[in-house]
């Protein structure tokens, strides 16, 4: 399986602030990464797919960057609605589909 | 507008079984594959196995394979995850999610999980 790694595992940020999340693969998966945004109680949302393109309604202070096994999600002017968790998750493999560990952004 | 709306919490005991479904609205069932996703209380999320409601085929993670069923009836937009024998380490929320592919400029084809349900919450306890 392709372990997914997440750097750090919580990161303490101010509003207005830019701040970077990093995901690393095992082994190459190209592009085929994706983030996820989660708040307490509710179901994980989708940001950007294929490392860099924004999903339909995700506002373009999120960007995705990266290609092979280093990823960075970067939020830039952060929103106190961005205060959350954010998974990175590959599609490259065959099945498992695997999930970094999160990052939780307080 | 695209929906997966899943059934309510459960409670149950320890070797009891259960059905819990996800029902897609606003698109075509068929079009779409389904995954399931396991977060157990405050922990992250764990892929359980999806399933091509167009012709039932499967795919469970090893980590799932054998304690989990999925399913599907295309004739109520209805996909399903089952357990025969649950364990109280199944105590988690599930979620199902819409997997969507996206076709990049690299011409690649990239998937990722564009729609979720609510989430059912299992809890199972003696």
């Amino acid at each position: 399986d392709i372990q997914m790694t997440q750097s750090p595992s919580s990161l303490s940020a101010s509003v207005g602030d830019r701040v970077t999340i990093t995901c690393r693969a095992s082994q190459s998966i190209r592009i085929f990464l994706n983030w996820y945004q989660q708040k307490p109680g509710k179901a994980p949302k989708l940001l950007i797919y294929a490392a860099s393109s924004l999903h339909s309604g995700v506002p373009s202070r999120f960007r995705g960057s990266g290609s092979g096994t280093d990823f960075t999600l970067t939020i830039s002017n952060l929103q106190s609605e961005d205060f959350a968790t954010y998974y990175c998750q590959q599609s490259y493999s065959p099945p498992p589909i695997t999930f970094g560990q999160g990052t939780r952004l307080e | 507008e695209v929906q997966l709306v899943q059934s309510g919490a459960e409670v149950k005991k320890p070797g009891e079984s259960l059905r819990i479904s996800c029902e897609g609205s606003g698109y075509r069932f068929t079009t779409y594959k389904i995954s399931w996703v396991r977060q157990m209380p405050g922990k992250g999320l764990e892929w359980i196995g999806r399933i091509d409601p167009s012709d039932s085929y499967i795919n469970y993670s090893p980590s799932f394979e054998g304690h989990v069923t999925i399913s599907a009836d295309t004739s109520i937009s209805t996909a399903y995850l089952q357990w025969n024998n649950l364990k109280a380490s199944d105590t988690a929320i599930y979620y199902c999610a819409r997997r969507r592919s996206y076709d990049t400029s690299d011409s690649l084809t990239v998937h990722a999980f564009d729609f979720w349900g609510q989430g059912t919450m299992v809890t199972v306890s003696s």
